[in-house]
Order: structure tokens, then C-alpha cells, then sequence
């Protein structure tokens, strides 16, 4: 299957300081990635779809000016969370797709865990 | 917007059971159902997906089921082994690309093989 990378794979950081995340596609171009959040125990849920050469799209409920997405070309989206707090703290996934049809496989990069202290 | 629900929760089973989770979603515009397999602190893994033209599909003990009059889909896993624990998420997308082609996930479901 498709390959998708993450890094850093873990990272702490302290309360007010800011934390940037790497999704890349390493064998395939994706116009499109998503970022999920996942608290511990609890299901994936979607924060933002992130499309190359435009602006995101977030989610109810997320704020765009904290995690603030770039897409700068059809292999890499960053994720950077703007003044992380403690609850911030969670186990973040990217995930693209091959394809734009609307039934083409997701693949999931290995995720980041972000610890705020 | 998409809801997908899904049950159980947990599951324990015996090694060599058969295991069965169900999950419903609630747009009919869904067309695609791609169940996922994670183990802890690693990424989802699809294991087998289904698109809406197709009522089953089967891969080795792994098969899933699609009933799109009663919107309802569901992962069997037969044979059950050991290292088949681990969290499943069942999900749905739209067949709309306006509405952004995202995946709607389950609240996953941890099971447990016995040995």
C-alpha cells in the first residue's frame, strides 16, 4: 500500500511554545490530507482536510488560528499547534489519499505524540 | 453530516471464535466503507473496505458485509488469533465531493482474543 510519513514520531514541549508537525507522502502525490486527533481510549476525529495550494478546512469546533495547516506542495502538509496548552496533549494523525475518487483507500501515517508540559 | 455508530465496545473472545462487530452510518450518499486496525500507539492499518456497489467482500478470515437499505455494515473475523487483538474502527465516507470526501469514524471497538 501507500506510504505515508510523520515526524517527529513524539515530542514534548512546554506550555506557550509552538509545535510543528510533517506529514509527507513518499510515493504518491496527495492534493489532499487530513489530520485527525486522537485522545487516549477514544476514536479518531477529524480537526482539519488540508488542500495543496489552498486553504484548509477545519472542522466545527477547531480553531484555525491554533492549528495552523500549510500545504505547500503535493507531498508535504505541516501542522503547527500555535501556543500549545496542556490539553493539547494528544496522539496526532495525518492521513492521505492516492487517489481523488470518492471511494480510493486512506492510509494513516504512524502519528505524532504531543506532550504540552 | 455522517454519524456512524458502532458495537461493541469491547469484545472478548476465545482463540478460534469467530468475532463480530456492526456498525451503522446514517447518509445514504455514504459509498464507502473501510475498516481499520490499530494497534496501541501505532497508526490505523486498513484491513478490508467495501465500496456501496458490493454486498460483500471477503479476505482470508477477514470478510465485511454491506446492507445499504438498512445502512448497516459489519467486519467478521473468523479463526480468531492472539495478535487479532487490538482496536477496530469501522468508517463511512460521502460520495459527495462537496461535502470534502472525509472519512466519519466509529467509536472503535477493542477486542480481546483469549488464548
Amino acid at each position: 500500500g501507500a506510504v505515508v510519513s510523520q515526524h517527529p514520531s513524539r515530542v514534548i514541549c512546554k506550555s506557550g511554545t509552538s509545535v510543528k508537525i510533517e506529514c509527507r507522502s513518499l510515493d504518491f502525490q496527495a492534493t489532499t490530507m487530513f489530520w485527525y486527533r486522537q485522545f487516549p481510549k477514544q476514536s479518531l476525529m477529524l480537526m482539519a482536510t488540508s488542500n495543496e495550494g489552498s486553504k484548509a478546512t477545519y472542522e466545527q469546533g477547531v480553531e484555525k488560528d491554533k492549528f495552523l495547516i500549510n500545504h505547500a506542495s503535493l507531498t508535504l502538509s505541516t501542522l503547527t499547534v500555535t501556543s500549545a496548552h496542556p490539553e493539547d496533549s494528544s496522539f496526532y494523525i495525518c492521513s492521505a489519499r492516492p487517489g481523488a475518487g470518492t471511494t480510493s483507500e486512506q492510509y494513516f501515517g504512524p502519528g505524532t505524540r504531543l506532550t504540552v508540559t | 453530516g455522517e454519524n456512524v455508530e458502532q458495537h461493541p465496545s469491547t469484545l472478548s473472545v476465545q482463540e478460534g471464535d469467530s468475532a463480530v462487530i456492526k456498525c451503522t452510518y446514517s447518509d445514504s450518499a455514504s459509498n464507502y466503507f473501510p475498516w481499520y486496525k490499530q494497534e496501541l500507539g501505532k497508526r490505523p492499518q486498513l484491513i478490508i473496505d467495501i465500496r456501496s456497489n458490493v454486498g460483500e467482500k471477503k479476505d482470508q478470515r477477514i470478510a465485511v458485509t454491506l446492507n445499504k437499505t438498512a445502512k448497516h455494515f459489519s467486519l467478521h473475523i473468523t479463526e480468531t488469533q492472539p495478535e487479532d487483538s487490538a482496536v477496530y474502527f469501522c468508517a463511512a465516507r460521502y460520495g459527495i465531493k462537496a461535502a470534502g470526501n472525509k472519512l466519519t469514524f466509529g467509536g472503535g471497538t477493542r477486542v480481546l482474543v483469549k488464548p
